[in-house]
């Protein structure tokens, strides 16, 4: 149980362009989510808290009109990445809170977003 | 603000030795959870332990533990009897009241056979 997909797993696309990655979990509600990006060997930094039904928050340095969050149902986040630029590319990767048993957090398996 | 330091950014183990990976962390919450997560090279994030910092009784999953140190804002992990497939990219976590999670900038870990 407590299964997040995200989807795409790996996208290219051209500069100037938009891109949407989803992120659904599967068997629970999850009315938290959260978006992360990582670069090559480093961490996972926070970009944005996404709660359904309302805006997301976003972290300091983060565009949000670049990053648009939407997280319309209790099972979807999606993160469209507006415009896309070269130094877009990265790892991206979601998180879903989940609000029954542990209360704990389920990832999704990430997206590569490459921008040529 | 919160922050997690890992100050080992490589370790290495030999196969069915016991490795420590440190963490330390800095709040001012009294309420709290701490993790470890492992990354492998598939990029997934894999929660390894979780511990609540009301507990004071050390979190342990098999063959995983962690020496969790409140006053000091410590929480290692203690990786026995290592396996091969333990190689992975470690990163120590925070959750505070906002619910978002904040991560140190990982270990990464070579087993050696």
């Amino acid at each position: 149980g407590a299964v997040v997909s995200q989807h795409p797993s790996r996208v290219i696309c051209k500069s100037g362009t938009s891109v949407k990655i989803e992120c659904r979990s599967l068997d629970f509600q999850a009315t938290t989510m959260f978006w992360y990006r990582q670069f090559p060997k480093q961490s996972l930094m926070l970009m944005a808290t996404s709660n359904e039904g309302s805006k997301a928050t976003y972290e300091q340095g983060v565009e949000k009109d670049k990053f648009l969050i939407n997280h319309a149902s209790l099972t979807l986040s999606t993160l469209t990445v507006t415009s896309a630029h070269p130094e877009d590319s990265s790892f991206y990767i979601c998180s879903a809170r989940r609000w029954v048993g542990d209360y704990g957090y389920t990832f999704g398996s990430g997206t590569r977003l490459t921008v040529v | 603000a919160q922050t997690v330091t890992q100050s080992q950014p490589e370790m290495s183990v030999q196969e069915a030795e016991t490795v420590t990976l440190s963490c330390t962390y800095d709040t001012s919450e009294s309420d709290y959870y701490l993790f470890w997560y492992k990354q492998p090279p598939s990029r997934q994030m894999i929660l390894v332990i979780r511990q609540e910092a009301y507990k004071q009784q050390n979190a342990t999953e098999n063959r995983f533990s962690v020496n969790f140190q409140k006053a000091a804002k410590s929480f290692s992990l203690k990786i026995s009897d290592s396996q091969l497939g333990d190689a992975a990219m470690y990163f120590c976590a925070y959750q505070g009241s906002q619910g978002n999670l904040i991560f140190g900038k990982g270990t990464k870990l070579s087993v050696k056979p």
